[in-house]
Order: structure tokens, then C-alpha cells, then sequence
């Protein structure tokens, strides 16, 4: 089962900040966020281990509630660039499937 | 960024007959994904390769097959296409171990399949 994003979409203002969160039904060992553009394939943001650390490419911050088995992704002081459809996603333990959330879109107007 | 490529980028195909859509990679990467994604449904996973040669099912399997004898590529096949596949197929790659789950996958441009 697919884990669950909310909200399912929102609209933001330029500079305004926002939380996209990920619910699994299963235990997670580790999350990774992706964003994907219109029209473009889905780019990596950052993962999120047990234990804390965080890996990434930009500066997006992120949670990792391992015994709630959710986390969370900040989106601070919205660009324009920001926008797009955000995906968390992982791997079934001990296996090589990956399963992604049902997806959050974002909008950021001017 | 790592050399995925697919292809086709686009095909346009009729009820019942067959398609490949290929994934190629130049990153030397181990592991290999099809998605397939629609309105409402996210990216959804359809097989994957673990090795050469070693593959397994995804989530939304029935009706596809797929098959790797080399590193480099994957191939999806649609043994009889249905109007129910059409859909973005997007191929991914990534490398690690299956103890270390931080790898990250990148995607190649995807495909977009329509059956008509």
C-alpha cells in the first residue's frame, strides 16, 4: 500500500512556507523526497535515515518520525521554482521494491 | 547527471498488439525501474532488475514483462496492449546494496504510450 501524502495539493504565495507530509501503514527504514516539474521525470531532493541524517541536494529540510512512521517536508520561503508535484518514497525492507507516495502538488504563485 | 535514455519518447499503438519501450543506461547503475504514471495514481511500480538477469515483479505487473541481458538495458514489454496501459512510463536507475537503502534513483524522460 502506497504510503499517503497530505495535503494532496496546495497554492502558495511567493515567500510563504509550506509542510507536505508522508504517512506509511508500514514501518520505514529511510524516505526520500522527490519533486518532478510539469511534463519532466521525477528529480531527488533528499533522504532521511533512521537515526537522523539527512542527505540532500538543496536546501529543503525535512523530519523523520520513524516511530510514527511518517515524515515531513519544509518548504521555506517558497520560490517560483518550487512548484511541481512532491513525492516521498521508499523501499520495502529487505528488498529492492520501491513504492512512492499518492503525491503532493504544489503551486507557487507570484 | 547520469545517461538514461528511453524509446521510444512516444507511440501511439492499437488494441492487441505488441510494444517495447527500452531503457538504457550509461551509469553502470545495478538496479533498474519501470514506473508507469496516470492522473490520480502517482508513479506506480511495474517491474525492477536487480542484476543481469534478475528481475522481479512491482506493484501493477499483470500484463507486462520485462527482461535485462545486459547492465545497460531494461526492456518493458507490453505482450498485448490494452487501452488500460496507456499511460507515462518513466525507467530509473540506481546503485547501492540492498543493506544500504539511501541510494537515490535517477529517471530517464519517460515515455508516453497511447493505445488506441
Amino acid at each position: 500500500q502506497q504510503p499517503v501524502q497530505s495535503p494532496q495539493a496546495v497554492i502558495l504565495r511567493e515567500g510563504e512556507d509550506a509542510v507536505i507530509n508522508c504517512s506509511s501503514s508500514k514501518a520505514l527504514y529511510s524516505v526520500h523526497w522527490y519533486r518532478q516539474k510539469h511534463g519532466e521525470a521525477p528529480v531527488f531532493l533528499m533522504i532521511l535515515l533512521k537515526g537522523g541524517e539527512q542527505k540532500g541536494h538543496e536546501k529543503i529540510s525535512a523530519s523523520f518520525n520513524e516511530k510514527k512512521q511518517q515524515s515531513s517536508l519544509y518548504l521555506t520561503a517558497s520560490q517560483l521554482s518550487y512548484s511541481g508535484t512532491y513525492f516521498c518514497g521508499t523501499f520495502r525492507s529487505g528488498t529492492y521494491k520501491y513504492i512512492f507516495g499518492t503525491g503532493t502538488r504544489l503551486k507557487v504563485l507570484a | 547527471d547520469a545517461g538514461i535514455t528511453q524509446s521510444p519518447r512516444h507511440k501511439v499503438t492499437e488494441t492487441g498488439t505488441p510494444v517495447t519501450l527500452r531503457c538504457h543506461q550509461t551509469e553502470n547503475h545495478r538496479y533498474m525501474y519501470w514506473y508507469r504514471q496516470d492522473p490520480g495514481h502517482g508513479l506506480r511500480l511495474i517491474h525492477y532488475s536487480y542484476g543481469v538477469k534478475d528481475t522481479d515483479k512491482g506493484e501493477v505487473s499483470d500484463g507486462y514483462s520485462v527482461s535485462r541481458s545486459k547492465t545497460e538495458d531494461f526492456l518493458l514489454t507490453l505482450e498485448s496492449a490494452t487501452s488500460s496501459q496507456t499511460s507515462v512510463y518513466f525507467c530509473a536507475t540506481a546503485d547501492g546494496t540492498l543493506q544500504d537503502t539511501t541510494y537515490e534513483q535517477y529517471f530517464g524522460p519517460g515515455t508516453r504510450l497511447t493505445v488506441t
